[in-house]
């Protein structure tokens, strides 16, 4: 199984700071149709999960502009430009390019 | 608007069998693959399987975890996904949700509870 490995496992931002979390596959996550299916998650409390980022660096719709994903191969993050206080609850990479689909093991994200 | 909502959670013993259901409105069932998450308490998220649409099969992965014991089905007439869960283990309590498509898995279910236990 790819195992997807998530940094930092706790993140305390200020309100209106950046906030970057790091994510590693142990395989690369290019499809054999040139696709890399890395997906970014938020989840909040007493909420489902909610896709934030798909194929890296796709913005789901309604997804605020601040959130953004880049990297390519095994090496992936997301960023949160100015975090609000809407922004806490815990981050997850997903990868769908092999099977099983695997998760890191999440980002809590809080406000300092 | 795309909604998903999933129901038959409950309580149940270790051994039983419980069947979840998926239903989707607000775009077109029958094209997308349909996906089954999961999350027990205090835990991460986990895959559980999901089912291509008809266009490309209908075929089925699972995680290895559920593999023979839980089955993924559809019914297209209905807009349903369904998972039935045999065999159930205490560590098969979590939070069940559904999503539409595999790979980019873009709508989530409010999910629903599924607890394993004497």
């Amino acid at each position: 199984d790819i195992v997807m490995t998530q940094t930092p496992l706790s993140s305390p931002v200020t309100l209106g700071q950046p906030a970057s979390i790091s994510c590693r596959s142990s395989q690369s996550l290019v499809h054999s149709d040139g696709n890399t299916y890395l997906s970014w998650l938020q989840l909040r409390p007493g909420q489902p999960p909610r896709l934030l980022i798909y194929k890296i660096s796709n913005r789901f719709s309604g997804v605020p502009d601040r959130f953004s994903g880049s990297g390519a191969g095994t090496d992936f993050t997301l960023k949160i430009s100015r975090v609000e206080a809407e922004d806490v609850g815990v981050y997850y990479c997903m990868q769908a390019t092999h099977f099983p689909l695997t998760f890191g093991g999440g980002t809590k994200v809080e406000i300092k | 608007e795309v909604q998903l909502v999933e129901s038959g959670g409950g309580l149940v013993q270790p051994g039983r069998s419980l069947r979840l259901s998926c239903t989707a409105s607000g775009f077109t069932f029958g094209d997308y693959a349909m996906t089954w998450f999961r999350q027990a308490p205090g835990k991460g998220l986990q895959w559980v399987g999901f089912i291509r649409n008809k266009a490309s099969g209908g075929t089925i992965e699972y995680a290895a975890s559920v593999k023979g014991r839980f089955t993924i089905s559809r019914d297209d007439s209905k807009s349903i996904v369904y998972l039935q869960m045999n065999s159930l283990k205490t560590e098969d309590t979590a939070v069940y949700y559904c999503t539409r498509d595999r790979v980019t898995t873009d709508y989530w279910g409010q999910g629903t509870l599924v607890t394993v236990s004497s």
